[in-house]
């Protein structure tokens, strides 16, 4: 089956404490994305990548970093959590970032930072 | 700056027609998106306009005008199941960055019986 899927789903955590959340697709999709979503504010992306080794930064990088050693996985990493990272974290891919290819997201991340 | 701007709700009634307005000011513009989310789940894909005009599927339609910053989707013979948020999303293309998108804060939009 077609999928994007994270890892974990429901995360509570302490200020300070590194964690990653994985994202990986079995689609061979070339494009990756991260988005965070927040009541009142929607979803914004944090990093994309558009193929192997390729990143760059979204909306809203501070805090985050990501790699892209491999095509299907796309792990995006919190070197040191704060409180306003507690939020609902998407990952997304698509077939390329050229036109008419849609985009397909995993089930969401929810992190609490404490 | 990057804005896009939805209503923040809708209400509407079961079999009825629904339109979503969507108007952007980008820096850079290389196609519209609209995304369906059910509460609690994730997005999934609606349409995705990069030429003016209207794309027809199924119950659903989107309009591009690229000259109007503007966008719509039409939503027909509404079903209770329509209940949901829409995303409006802009892929930006600009300074050789073509995999910047930027989100709308969505419409909730309640299907009354």
């Amino acid at each position: 089956e077609a999928q994007v899927t994270q890892n974990p789903r429901y995360l509570i955590t302490v200020t300070g404490k590194k964690l990653t959340v994985t994202c990986s697709q079995n689609m061979n999709h070339e494009y990756m994305s991260w988005y965070r979503q927040d009541p009142g504010l929607g979803l914004r992306q944090i990093y994309y990548s558009m193929n192997v080794e390729v990143t760059d930064k979204g909306d809203v990088p501070e805090g985050y970093k990501v790699s892209r050693k491999e095509k299907r996985n796309f792990p995006l990493i919190l070197e040191s959590p704060s409180p306003n990272q507690t939020s609902l974290y998407f990952c997304a891919s698509s077939l390329s970032v050229g036109s008419f290819y849609e985009q397909y997201f995993g089930p969401g991340t929810r992190l609490t930072v404490t | 700056g990057q804005n896009i701007d939805q209503p923040t709700e809708m209400t509407a009634t079961e079999g009825a027609i629904v339109q979503i307005n969507c108007t952007y000011q980008t820096s850079g513009f290389n196609g519209l998106f609209w995304y369906q989310q059910h509460a609690g789940e994730a997005p999934t894909f609606l349409s995705y306009n990069v030429l003016d005009g209207l794309e027809e599927k199924g119950r659903f339609s989107s309009f591009l005008s690229r000259s109007k910053g503007y966008s719509y989707l039409l939503l027909k013979e509404l079903q209770m199941k329509d209940s949901a948020s829409y995303l409006c999303a802009v892929k930006l293309n600009y300074g050789g960055s073509q995999g910047n998108l930027i989100f709308g804060k969505g419409t909730k939009l309640s299907v009354k019986p």
